[in-house]
């Protein structure tokens, strides 16, 4: 099956900075990549994704990148503000498949200090 | 619409005891899942469906059961409680086979064993 790395697991920048979360996935049939926000003592909420018929996609602040090639794709995140301190799962899956199985990274906690 | 509903969002259970977390969806979801939540482990996945009568074992099933006769519920049992299953639960419902993937999670439930 699909494996998932997350990295880092932790991740401390001072407000207005820039964060990023990188995720590396093993099964070239993965075609959905989403990224889902938990805020403490809340249930995880999707906040972007991407499929990979696309390179980059933009939200505002956040943005996410592809690379297909190299399997890995990532979570940019500027002029971070202290709300943005959350855990931040990405995650893998054949969007097609009957299966419909999502494929979790472990989690990146970010702190944004004031 | 309500989403997820799950419930208890709070549980102590002691060893031995046996108890059934609730997962509810008013979405048409054909997929409905559990996971739990441990400190630095992600989102594992416990049990899941992709429709009424169909289940299948995730990543950590041992000690759960599921069962689906509906479309909208997806009860986990906890057959016999023991500590290592202390752990935040949380289920999740999506469309399958389409581009509209989003996972939509219930509030989670807190369980220790004690």
């Amino acid at each position: 099956g699909e494996n998932v790395e997350q990295h880092p697991s932790t991740l401390s920048v001072q407000e207005g900075d820039s964060a990023v979360i990188k995720c590396t996935y093993s099964d070239s049939a993965s075609n959905y990549f989403p990224w889902y926000k938990q805020e403490l003592g809340k249930r995880p909420q999707l906040i972007i994704d991407i499929r990979s018929n696309v390179g980059e996609k933009k939200d505002q602040r956040i943005a996410v990148t592809l690379n297909k090639t190299a399997k890995h794709f990532s979570l940019h995140i500027t002029e971070t503000q202290p709300e943005d301190s959350a855990v931040y799962f990405c995650a893998a899956s054949n969007e097609g498949s009957t299966l419909g199985r999502l494929y979790f990274g472990r989690g990146t906690q970010l702190t944004v200090w004031p | 619409n309500a989403g997820v509903t799950q419930t208890p969002k709070f549980q102590v259970l002691k060893t031995g005891q046996s108890m059934t977390l609730q997962c509810a969806q008013d979405m048409n979801h054909e997929y409905m899942s559990w996971y739990r939540q441990d400190p630095g482990m992600g989102l594992r996945l416990i049990h899941y469906s992709v429709g009424a009568g169909i289940t299948d074992q995730g990543e950590v099933p041992n000690g759960y059961n599921v069962s689906r006769s509906t479309t909208e519920d997806f009860p986990l049992r906890l057959l016999s409680a023991a500590p290592s299953q202390t752990s935040v639960y949380f289920c999740a419902s999506m469309f399958l086979g389409g581009r509209n993937t989003e996972a939509f999670f219930g509030q989670g439930t807190r369980l220790t064993v004690v």
